[in-house]
């Protein structure tokens, strides 16, 4: 099992472009997590998803859209990256029990 | 809001010496899960402490959740070189879902 996967791995963006982040778990897991961790501010919830076809915001979600279309894969999407979006995206997934499984991240820096 | 907070925010040791990071919430968390960040890497999950006073060992890690399920304490005794890494407490938010509230998390640095 591959667990969560993230891609891609680094990024670098203009200020304006748009671009999508892809999860995948194979762990057959119902619920899937977006964060983004900045230096000194520990993980931060951007959307989330209970199931497929399902997703709600987090703590930090403007500026970012989610969508759920299979059970495996959890989508991020920037659609006009900011500098302020720079930082690491990390994917979870969990459930049924409450531990969660994280993927390896993704640096994203927005110029 | 719900807020979870955790001292220090770094520690830098001599191999061998003893650790501790604490962790407060702002409310009473039903479990609460400690997490391990090795530089460059992604957390990963230490334990879940579920009942109010739970003492759980790992080898050199001990665990607790305080009596009233707000704080939470992870002691590494003799601390080694692989102990490098940023630790992060999480409780469940109050929405009933299995959603985290992440801890500012204590970066360590162990010296050999």
């Amino acid at each position: 099992n591959a667990g969560v996967t993230q891609t891609p791995k680094f990024r670098v963006l203009k200020t304006g472009q748009s671009m999508t982040l892809l999860c995948a778990q194979d762990m057959n897991h119902e619920y899937m997590y977006w964060y983004r961790q900045d230096p000194g501010m520990g993980l931060r919830l951007i959307h989330y998803s209970v199931g497929e076809g399902t997703t709600a915001k987090g703590e930090v979600p403007d500026g970012y859209n989610v969508s759920r279309l299979k059970k495996q894969n959890f989508l991020l999407g920037l659609e006009s990256a900011a500098p302020s979006q720079t930082s690491v995206y990390f994917c979870a997934s969990s459930y049924p029990s409450n531990e969660q499984f994280f993927g390896p991240g993704t640096r994203l820096t927005v110029l | 809001g719900q807020q979870v907070m955790q001292i220090p925010q770094y520690q830098h040791v001599q191999e061998g010496e003893d650790f501790t990071t604490y962790c407060n919430s702002s409310t009473t968390l039903s479990n609460i899960q400690w997490y391990k960040q090795r530089p460059g890497g992604h957390p990963v999950f230490l334990i879940q402490l579920v009942k109010s006073g739970e003492v759980k060992k790992q080898k050199r890690l001990t665990f607790q959740f305080g009596e009233a399920k707000k704080n939470s304490s992870l002691h590494i005794t003799a601390t080694q070189t692989t102990d490098v890494g940023t630790y992060f407490c999480a409780g469940p938010t109050n929405t009933g879902f299995q959603k985290l509230v992440f801890g500012t998390g204590t970066r360590l640095l162990v010296s050999p």
